[in-house]
């Protein structure tokens, strides 16, 4: 049973838009995980963090902004989202350092319209 | 950098056969390997990790991989596939100190006929 929650799990979206989406880790994690899913693509690391600090942002629109309070808690703002934006995104956490298997929140399934 | 192949998009076996799902990477260090299932809709859950050691690994509802560094490769296997495992399944490999490398195979769709 997962240990990371996100919400919300369904949001429709105009693409003029401002909404957040949220994950709450409850496993003690050090790491958390963003990934985006689209259909008949690889799931695409968006952005890590480690102990709140930002550790990687592979080349993602600005039009995505993630926030990270604390160890246990994840954002990821949207704005001025486009259609080809619609996929389910994921987050994910994990130990760290010395233990890298990742946990995997349910996903936010995102249409943009 | 890392890179996974999966080379079945989609595989249709009957319940309670044997079931094999091909995974390779490219790496240039020894990698941590791993498979993930994902049920419609859900999460990806894992299923079995590998980082040293033996390489014939033992995971979850009944899953075994085995890493092959000759072959690249770190196949899945199940002795008696059931119903119920019917989903997508996702080799990755992870690198660095925080797993900020984790990059994932394009997932294999498993179909299970009764």
């Amino acid at each position: 049973e997962t240990g990371v929650t996100q919400t919300p799990r369904h949001l429709v979206m105009g693409m003029t838009n401002k909404k957040s989406l949220k994950c709450e880790q409850h496993l003690g994690h050090n790491a958390m995980y963003w990934y985006k899913q689209s259909a008949k693509k690889p799931l695409e690391l968006m952005f890590v963090y480690n102990f709140k600090e930002q550790t990687e942002n592979n080349s993602v629109p600005s039009r995505f902004s993630p926030e990270c309070p604390n160890s246990s808690h994840l954002f990821l703002h949207l704005h001025t989202l486009q259609p080809e934006d619609s996929a389910l995104y994921l987050c994910a956490s994990s130990q760290g350092q010395e233990s890298y298997e990742q946990y995997f929140g349910p996903g936010t399934r995102l249409t943009v319209t | 950098a890392q890179s996974v192949t999966q080379p079945d998009i989609h595989i249709t076996v009957s319940e309670g056969a044997s079931l094999e799902l091909r995974c390779n990477y490219s790496y240039g260090a020894t990698p941590y390997l791993f498979w993930y299932v994902q049920s419609p809709g859900q999460g990806l859950q894992l299923l079995l990790k590998y980082f040293s050691g033996d390489t014939l690994v033992q995971g979850i509802k009944g899953f075994e991989a085995e890493f092959k560094r000759s072959q690249s490769s770190f196949n899945l296997r199940k002795p008696s596939v059931h119903w119920s495992d019917a989903a997508e399944y996702f080799c990755a490999v992870g690198a660095g100190n925080y797993g900020q490398n984790f990059v994932f195979g394009p997932g294999t769709r498993l179909s299970v006929l009764p």
